[in-house]
């Protein structure tokens, strides 16, 4: 059973626009959502994360958008750049040091 | 560079065979969690050690067992090897920031069974 579904499979931005990556997570029990990168031939790294008492955190160019009642979140990548082209993972955990649960993957590709 | 390292970075083996794969956590951190990526399942939460304590089991195969050793580096058995198994294996490890639990990511094992 998938806990986190993620959408969209696949998005291409031109330079300078917004990508925008969409969560949805069923377990009411999540109470820590990071989101990752992941590079070609690299581990995933930690972009950024938010608890839900919180509805919106940003980092840099990087903004995620919570939304409790809908269990819904985004991620948000501002002035996108060719630099930012990664697979990006939503992701929930229950609580702190548990394991994470994470989307199917959002391979993204900013166009020069 | 995340601080979790992870050898060896290639394993090609055939179907049958056994291997073992090495994670060394960050300075620290006393949580070490095994995932296996491949492209139909996405990241897959295998297992979690905690201070040499298995905390948590996720989709981990029978075939499969890990252990966390005193200096905290762990290691993943993967035996009687199908072809199925061939994958990404990262390790990760665990702190605590700002309120936050943060899992860091090793470079991965990718591991090809023929």
């Amino acid at each position: 059973q998938q806990q986190v579904k993620q959408s969209p499979q696949s998005l291409i931005v031109q330079k300078g626009g917004i990508s925008i990556i969409n969560c949805a997570y069923e377990n009411t029990a999540f109470d820590y959502f990071p989101w990752y990168q992941q590079f070609p031939g690299k581990g995933p790294a930690l972009l950024i994360a938010i608890r839900p008492d919180v509805s919106e955190k940003k980092e840099g160019r990087f903004t995620i958008s919570f939304n409790k009642s809908a269990k819904q979140f985004s991620l948000h990548i501002m002035d996108s750049q060719p630099g930012d082209s990664a697979t990006y993972f939503c992701a929930a955990s229950k609580n702190r040091d548990d394991k994470i649960i994470f989307g199917k993957g959002t391979r993204l590709h900013i166009l020069p | 560079d995340s601080g979790v390292t992870q050898t060896p970075k290639h394993l090609i083996t055939a179907t049958g065979q056994r291997v073992t794969l090495r994670c060394s956590p960050r300075s620290g951190d006393l949580s070490v969690y095994w995932y296996q990526q491949s492209l139909d399942q996405g990241l897959q939460f295998l297992i979690q050690y905690y201070n040499g304590e298995e905390r948590a089991k996720g989709n981990i195969l029978e075939r499969f067992s890990a252990q966390q050793f005193p200096d905290l580096h762990s290691e993943l058995n993967l035996s009687s090897l199908e072809l199925g198994d061939s994958a990404l294996y990262f390790c990760a490890s665990s702190v605590v920031e700002a309120g936050l639990d943060t899992q860091y990511f090793g470079p991965g094992t990718r591991l090809t069974v023929l």
